[in-house]
């Protein structure tokens, strides 16, 4: 079974500010890691996925994510925020074989201020 | 818009009812998941199908049950409603049944149910 770890429920930043929304996974096999974004009343979107390849990951609106094998990490960033990234924001995995259920994080809310 | 669709959006019953809850998968997609999300337990994945059958069940309540149809639409039944199921219940697809090619789930925009 996989388990992650969101380790901070709020992120209060100014805008133009950089962040960084923390994420650890547990799992007892490989697995395949993603973050996934929630705007007020939406649904959940893909924001940027590690499947293989290079541990640096990037979204098409400036977010980043590097996945860590050895510390179980797949951190969340961006060098500076804009007022529109105010959502909630889910990291989520799932074995890289097999049936492909995600398990979710509990999720970090983003709060960027002028 | 992803492409699924949930009804109903909005949703007040009384505790002791049941409830149906409707979702049309993004066309071609042949794997459908519930999740509930509330405050307290945040998202938690219920019960997915694959073309009709039942692939992989977590943490779904006896009382609550699902089903997907031939024309791959699904719905999820919650029946003996307590206080307690009151959250926001997505519904998202896939393609297939592993994330290889895909490496994504679309989610619809929930159907909020409150049992009052």
């Amino acid at each position: 079974a996989q388990s992650v770890t969101q380790l901070d429920s709020q992120v209060p930043v100014f805008e133009e500010a950089p962040v960084e929304l923390r994420c650890n996974y547990s799992s007892s096999v490989s697995v395949y890691l993603f973050w996934y974004v929630q705007y007020p009343n939406q649904g959940l979107q893909l924001l940027l996925k590690y499947l293989s390849g290079s541990t640096l990951v990037e979204s098409i609106n400036g977010f980043e994510a590097e996945f860590n094998k050895s510390q179980t990490s797949f951190h969340l960033r961006k060098p500076s925020v804009h007022i529109s990234d105010t959502a909630e924001y889910f990291c989520a995995v799932s074995p890289n074989s097999g049936y492909s259920t995600l398990t979710f994080g509990k999720g970090t809310m983003l709060l960027v201020s002028p | 818009d992803s492409g699924v669709t949930q009804t109903p959006k909005h949703l007040i019953t009384a505790t002791g009812q049941r409830v149906t809850l409707r979702c049309s998968p993004r066309s071609g997609d042949l794997s459908v998941y519930w999740y509930q999300q509330s405050l307290d337990q945040g998202l938690q994945f219920l019960i997915q199908y694959y073309n009709g059958e039942e692939r992989a069940k977590g943490n779904i309540l006896e009382r609550f049950s699902a089903q997907q149809f031939p024309d791959l639409h699904s719905e999820l039944n919650l029946s003996s409603l307590e206080l307690g199921d009151s959250a926001l219940y997505f519904c998202a697809s896939s393609v297939g049944l592993a994330f290889e090619n895909t490496g994504e789930l679309f989610f619809g925009e929930g159907s909020r149910l409150t049992v009052l």
